[in-house]
């Protein structure tokens, strides 16, 4: 139990185009997700948290027009690169918490996107 | 704020040698102490945790021992095998906060030779 997908795997975008990455919780509801961003031999930068329902909380420095983060049910939250730029081109990995974990957080395998 | 140091790599070990990956930690309160395993294209999985001072988590082999005292979390293995090359990533959660963030260290990368 406790999968969480996302897609695509990976995505080839132009500069200037917006890229929408979905991240599900496959058998548990998750009443938060998170959204990281992993940099080349880099640790996991925490981007935003999402709440279903709510709106997400960014954290600073990330600028929330830019990317844009969608919980709109208990299974399913979304992330869309607006305008993208080469300089987005990174690993985003999700991951969700259900209710029952408070500790544990269950990862996505990532969406490679490639902006050029 | 709260923080994660662990050794930088690249770790290369023969097979059935003995692997520890040191991790420090810098928090306000009484964090969660995790490590995640990152296997070649694949998402984290969580490898074992810790909830309090003292408490050992341990999972397919590997042992960590939340030490309050000295700030540290270091992962052990007696005899690695060449199926635990992987990125291992130690991390905190900040207890109590909204959303339970997860703050990682770098990430070590292992390499386990035949």
């Amino acid at each position: 139990g406790a999968v969480v997908s996302q897609h695509p795997s990976r995505v080839i975008c132009k500069s200037g185009t917006s890229v929408k990455i979905e991240c599900r919780s496959l058998d548990f509801q998750a009443t938060t997700m998170f959204w990281y961003r992993q940099f080349p031999k880099q640790s996991l930068m925490l981007m935003a948290t999402s709440n279903e329902g709510s709106k997400a909380t960014y954290e600073q420095g990330v600028e929330k027009d830019k990317f844009l983060i969608n919980h709109a049910s208990l299974t399913l939250s979304t992330l869309t690169v607006t305008s993208a730029h080469p300089e987005d081109s990174s690993f985003y990995i999700c991951s969700a918490r259900a209710p029952r974990d408070f500790y544990e957080q269950y990862f996505g395998p990532g969406t490679r996107l490639t902006v050029t | 704020g709260n923080s994660v140091t662990q050794m930088e790599g690249p770790v290369t070990l023969s097979e059935e040698a003995f692997l520890t990956i040191n991790c420090t930690y810098t928090a306000t309160g009484y964090p969660s102490l995790f490590w995640y395993v990152q296997y070649p294209g694949e998402g984290l999985q969580l490898l074992l945790k810790a909830t309090k001072a003292d408490d050992k988590g341990s999972n397919k082999g590997f042992e960590a021992t939340y030490r309050k005292e000295t700030t540290s979390f270091h992962l052990e293995k007696g005899s690695v095998q060449v199926s635990d090359s992987a990125v291992y990533f130690c991390a905190l959660s900040d207890v109590g906060a909204a959303g339970n963030k997860l703050t990682f260290g770098g990430g070590t990368r292992v390499l386990v030779k035949p």
